[in-house]
């Protein structure tokens, strides 16, 4: 059974930092994972989508990298903004299921 | 285009009674998902439809829910005999085409209270 987990839970940083969000995952066999951001009483948008063929997705300051053999991804924020601040999800979908399974998320709060 | 539309926004209801959520999903999207995400907890997933036809109906916690799709665009949770347990934010998500390999696009939830 997938399981998904999200370290660390929150994290606050000062404006400007450069940080890195991690998601592992049990089983290997992914189809693909994204990541997402949840705004406080709002749905999810998605950030980034990758491949299990794949090993990096880039968009903007975000930078996502996948790491099959080690049931890791990666989701690196560059100069952070404290309009990044939110809730980070990540989900992977499980080859042969085709249903995304979610870690509990990583709250970020952006300082100014 | 409109992204996916969910209502009611908010729900409120007493513990027995039935309620339905509705998911209008982007135009077009064959895939649709529905999520119970509660408190401090990621999306927890339902089921998933392609097309008119449930393909994964595992994640439905019993027989008290349950979903439809007849025209395989809108679809409704419908949820019977509620109990306090149900409370959540009830999301729903639709993709382009084949599950897993399009991106997931969520609406923005319903919260139900059951009282």
């Amino acid at each position: 059974k997938q399981e998904v987990t999200q370290i660390p839970a929150a994290l606050s940083v000062p404006e400007g930092e450069n940080l890195v969000l991690n998601c592992s995952f049990t089983d290997s066999a992914i189809y693909n994972l994204q990541w997402f951001r949840q705004d406080p009483g709002k749905g999810l948008t998605s950030l980034l989508l990758i491949q299990s063929s794949q090993r990096e997705q880039t968009s903007g300051r975000l930078n996502a990298s996948l790491d099959k053999s080690s049931g890791r991804s990666t989701l690196y924020i560059a100069a952070s903004q404290p309009g990044d601040s939110a809730t980070y999800l990540c989900a992977a979908a499980t080859s042969g299921t085709y249903k995304y399974i979610f870690g509990t998320g990583t709250r970020l709060k952006v300082l100014a | 285009g409109a992204g996916v539309s969910q209502t009611p926004s908010n729900k409120v209801t007493e513990k027995g009674k039935y309620v339905e959520l509705r998911c209008d999903p982007i135009s077009g999207h064959t895939a649709l998902y529905w999520y119970r995400q509660s408190l401090g907890q990621g999306p927890e997933f339902l089921i998933y439809f392609q097309g008119t036809g449930a393909a994964d109906d595992s994640g439905l916690p019993n027989d008290r829910f349950f979903a439809v799709r007849p025209e395989g665009s809108v679809s409704t949770l419908k949820i019977q005999r509620t109990e306090r347990g149900d409370s959540a934010v009830y999301l729903c998500a639709s993709s382009r085409g084949l599950a897993g390999a399009e991106t997931q696009y969520f609406g923005p939830g319903t919260r139900l209270l059951v009282l």
